[in-house]
């Protein structure tokens, strides 16, 4: 069965520090995602992507964090100045469209220190 | 705004019990609504999903959930529960023109040998 593939598994990084997250999504899906899990909390959306573009960002996607889809395959998340309070389970996600759900990669965990 | 309450943050259950979890959306329109297990450091599997049609719908391992509109309700249920299905299980629903999710706080299941 087709996967979404999330490198690396787990991420340390210093406070200040620029961090990129990648994905790899299903290859014939159309809509790409970032979420992200802080310990203990629950699921939060980040970011959509279709057609090459962002198409909604929650409150949370500040000016820190970009996404790129810089070859066709390949769906990047970067944080520019990690804070201690980046430190959680980034999940990436991909879907055909609106009647199939979605494929979860199995998360990034990023430790700012 | 979308929101989705799992009112139970734990519950405990002997092996070979039956298992209800309750979840309850808010939304205008039909909702498409998930449920996601989450074992602990693993990413999110979909059990389920519920679109439209048959208001009871089969997921993978066992588990089932059912749609009622008049209580704004998806309700998760397996009739015996095996120790293998102790997790995190989250509710989610979807709507809008770019299908994000919006999750729940999850409910921790214990299984009890």
């Amino acid at each position: 069965e087709p996967e979404v593939t999330q490198t690396p598994s787990h991420q340390v990084t210093q406070m200040g520090q620029e961090v990129i997250l990648r994905c790899v999504p299903i290859s014939n899906h159309l809509y790409f995602y970032w979420y992200r899990q802080i310990l203990g909390q629950k699921v939060e959306f980040l970011v959509s992507f279709y057609n090459n573009e962002i198409s909604e960002k929650s409150e949370i996607f500040d000016d820190q964090f970009s996404v790129e889809r810089p070859d066709g395959s390949n769906f990047t998340l970067k944080i520019r100045s990690t804070k201690l309070e980046d430190s959680a389970m980034y999940f990436c996600a991909s879907s055909p469209g609106a009647n199939y759900g979605y494929t979860f990669g199995s998360g990034t965990r990023l430790t700012v220190v | 705004a979308q929101s989705v309450t799992q009112p139970d943050i734990h519950i405990t259950v002997s092996e070979g019990a039956s298992l209800e979890l309750r979840c309850n959306y808010s939304y205008g329109a039909t909702p498409y609504l998930f449920w996601y297990v989450q074992s602990p450091g693993q990413g999110l599997q979909l059990l389920l999903k519920y679109f439209s049609g048959d208001t009871l719908v089969q997921g993978i391992k066992g588990f089932e959930a059912e749609f009622k509109r008049s209580q704004s309700s998806f309700n998760l249920r397996k009739p015996s529960v095996h120790w293998s299905d102790a997790a995190e299980y989250f509710c989610a629903q979807s709507g809008g023109s770019n299908y994000k999710l919006t999750f729940g706080k999850g409910t921790l299941l214990t299984v009890n040998p």
